[in-house]
């Protein structure tokens, strides 16, 4: 099975601040990587697919970025809407996998 | 609009049984690979099960295999994941999702695209 590893696993951020999390898969997975925003008590949300593209409707301040086996979610200025939990997800093999989560939340 | 919605969650004692159900709309069933994807309380997401579009194709983490059914029902535009076997570890909120097939040119990339509000299951005596 494929591991996949998040970092940090929490981070205080302020509005408009960028904020980056990293995900890394235990082999290459390509381009196969999802990344979702989750809210407390809500199901998650796909905000980028095939690591860099961004899911119809998702605004442009998310970008994801990377290849093979390391990945960047990146928000370019952080919106108060923004603080949530963050799961990339590789879709390259079965059992599909979820990194363990970056909770972002107010400084 | 498309959406699901799960149901069928409860309580249940360990060793019991439960089948939750996922009521599709808004989108031609048939066409589309489905999800399951569970979150025991406090916890990050496990992916359970997949079954392709046409039924025939079934994958399950090794954590339900045996105990775990996927099934669709397509005339009822309806998922089901039949558990038998129930144990605590089972306790969480289960979600059905879509699986889209991303074209990126040169690849389908999946991702699950469309998620229901979740229904829990709670095994405890």
């Amino acid at each position: 099975d494929i591991q996949m590893t998040q970092s940090p696993s929490s981070l205080s951020a302020s509005v408009g601040d960028r904020v980056t999390i990293t995900c890394r898969a235990s082999q290459t997975i390509y381009s196969y990587l999802n990344w979702y925003q989750q809210k407390p008590g809500k199901a998650p949300k796909l905000l980028i697919y095939a690591a860099s593209s961004l899911q119809s409707g998702v605004p442009s301040r998310f970008s994801g970025s990377g290849s093979g086996a390391f990945f960047t979610l990146t928000i370019s200025s952080l919106q108060p809407e923004d603080f949530a939990t963050y799961y990339c997800q590789q879709s390259y093999s079965t059992p599909l996998t979820f990194g363990p989560g970056t909770k972002v939340d107010v400084k | 609009e498309v959406h699901l919605l799960e149901s069928g969650g409860g309580l249940v004692q360990p060793g019991g049984s439960l089948r939750l159900s996922c009521a599709a709309s808004g989108f031609i069933f048939t066409n589309y690979a489905m999800s399951w994807v569970r979150q025991a309380p406090g916890k990050g997401l496990e992916w359970v099960s997949d079954i392709s579009a046409s039924g025939d194709t079934t994958y399950y983490a090794d954590s339900v295999k045996g105990r775990f059914t996927i099934s669709r029902e397509d005339s009822k535009n309806t998922l089901y994941l039949q558990m038998n076997s129930l144990g605590a570890e089972d306790t969480a909120v289960y979600y059905c999702a879509k699986r889209e097939p991303f074209w990126s040119g040169h690849a389908f990339y999946y991702g699950l695209d469309v998620w229901g509000q979740g229904t829990t299951v709670t095994v405890s005596s």
